[in-house]
């Protein structure tokens, strides 16, 4: 069974800096892309960012493009988020999604997300 | 960025009734459409992919049609546990969009 545990999640300033982090378990990570969607209170869906199984293809939403950065360790199947500069937008649950595929870009498998509130 | 917009908004809809959710393209996505379900205080739930094809496990009640534009989901006859939101995410061109949700309610 896929499991994906995120965590790193908190209250942060504006300006500040947060780490999120992705625990998969139950699939070969490496054989899949990853992403991060998140959605706001009460809100919809927005992806926020996707790398491809060998971290050769990378891709951002535009309204975090230049502050937010993708990795993966496949040797620890984990992905993170670094997020810099974060804004009062940014306020959101964070969810770790696995694709359905090497980069078909469809969501098959999501974990329960952690919470980034940022406020002063 | 292509936009894609769900209507109706709220469906309002009685068990056993057949549910119909548009979602629409700015342009054209080819086939290139998935639908999720999400529930209160769970994560979504990917339903279809590729405007037809049903994920793993997904009941046959539930279908998709479609095509450049304009798609549909359709639930066939409502079972008390479709009562959700319903998301549209295309993946034909980057960034990835999902629309904003419709929200199928108990009449």
């Amino acid at each position: 069974e896929v499991h994906l545990v995120e965590s790193g999640g908190g209250l942060v300033q504006p300006g500040r800096s947060l780490r999120l982090s992705c625990a998969a378990s139950g699939f070969t990570f490496d054989d899949y892309a990853m992403h991060w969607v998140r959605q706001a209170p009460g809100k919809g869906l927005e992806w926020v960012s996707g790398i491809s199984w060998n971290r050769h293809d990378i891709d951002y939403a535009d309204s975090v493009k230049g502050r937010f950065t993708i990795t993966r360790d496949n040797a620890k199947n984990s992905l993170y988020l670094q997020m810099d500069t974060l804004r009062t937008e940014d306020t959101a649950l964070y969810y770790c999604v696995k694709d359905t595929g090497g980069g078909y870009a469809y969501f098959s498998a999501w974990g329960q997300g952690t919470t980034v509130t940022v406020s002063s | 960025e292509i936009v894609l917009t769900q209507s109706p908004a709220t469906l309002s809809l009685s068990p056993g009734e057949r549910a119909t959710l548009s979602c629409r393209a700015s342009q054209s996505v080819s086939a290139y459409l998935a639908w999720y379900q999400q529930k209160p205080g769970q994560a979504p739930r990917l339903l279809i992919y590729d405007t037809s094809n049903r994920a793993t496990g997904i009941p046959a009640r539930f279908s998709g049609s479609g095509s450049g534009t304009d798609f549909t989901l359709t639930i066939s006859s409502l079972e008390p546990e479709d009562f959700a939101v319903y998301y549209c995410q295309q993946r034909s061109n980057w960034p990835l969009t999902f629309g904003g949700g419709t929200k199928v309610e108990i009449k």
